[in-house]
């Protein structure tokens, strides 16, 4: 049973710079999440996917970001111009349906903006 | 809105002693369902134990179970016979009520459980 894989584990970029990362959820699942965790913080929804459609989009999330979930398999979430605020971890996790069912999360991306 | 609190910022365990984190929440929704993470140094989040609403029982899984009030809002994590190996960041979390489909968790700022030998 593979788990939900997440790359790159960390990423170091300079700001100003555009930076990508892929969620592979765990494959049955049709629910996929982002989330992002700051230091001594809980993770905080970014963004939700059932299948292919992106459901809903906290207002975390401003216009520089953009998440997609082509096919309903992988997804991935894009940073354009990061800033310094944007240093923090990013958590994909993925679910199937019920409310019962506890999200699987990957590592997480671990971003460092310099 | 929902709201979990978690009041420990950090809480120290002699190890195959039992513990208790502390987890208290807020929503005016009357079906929710309650999760408990573990996420070690490495990083990752490790699903513990989940209970319903309206669940009658209190959940339990192996060395876990929560101790759930649901008249004083709170859903507290026993861990017992604490082990080297527990000690991590412990996050208590809340789902919307059933009826959507988006079952975003919000979660508190966490425990740090230290274990010692």
């Amino acid at each position: 049973d593979t788990g939900v894989s997440q790359n790159p584990r960390h990423k170091i970029t300079k700001r100003g710079q555009n930076v990508t990362f892929r969620c592979d959820p765990i494959s049955e699942h049709n629910r996929l999440y982002w989330y992002r965790q700051t230091l001594g913080q809980g993770p905080e929804f970014l963004t939700y996917f059932q299948n292919e459609a992106q459901l809903e989009k906290s207002r975390l999330l401003s216009d520089r970001f953009s998440a997609e979930r082509p096919k309903g398999s992988f997804s991935t979430l894009e940073i354009q111009r990061t800033e310094q605020g944007d240093s923090a971890m990013y958590l994909c996790a993925s679910s199937s349906t019920g409310g019962h069912q506890p999200q699987h999360f990957g590592d997480g991306t671990r971003l460092s903006i310099l | 809105a929902q709201k979990i609190t978690q009041t420990q910022p950090g809480m120290f365990v002699q190890e195959k002693e039992a513990v208790t984190l502390d987890c208290t929440y807020d929503t005016s929704d009357p079906s929710y369902g309650l999760f408990w993470y573990k996420q070690p140094s490495s990083g990752e989040m490790i699903f513990l134990i989940y209970q319903g609403s309206y669940d009658q029982q209190n959940a339990t899984e192996g060395r876990y179970s929560l101790n759930f009030q649901k008249a004083r809002k709170s859903a507290n994590l026993v861990i017992s016979a604490s082990q080297l190996g527990d000690s991590a960041m412990y996050f208590c979390a809340m789902r919307p009520p059933s009826g959507g489909s988006n079952y975003k968790l919000t979660f508190g700022k966490g425990t740090l459980l230290t274990v010692n030998p």
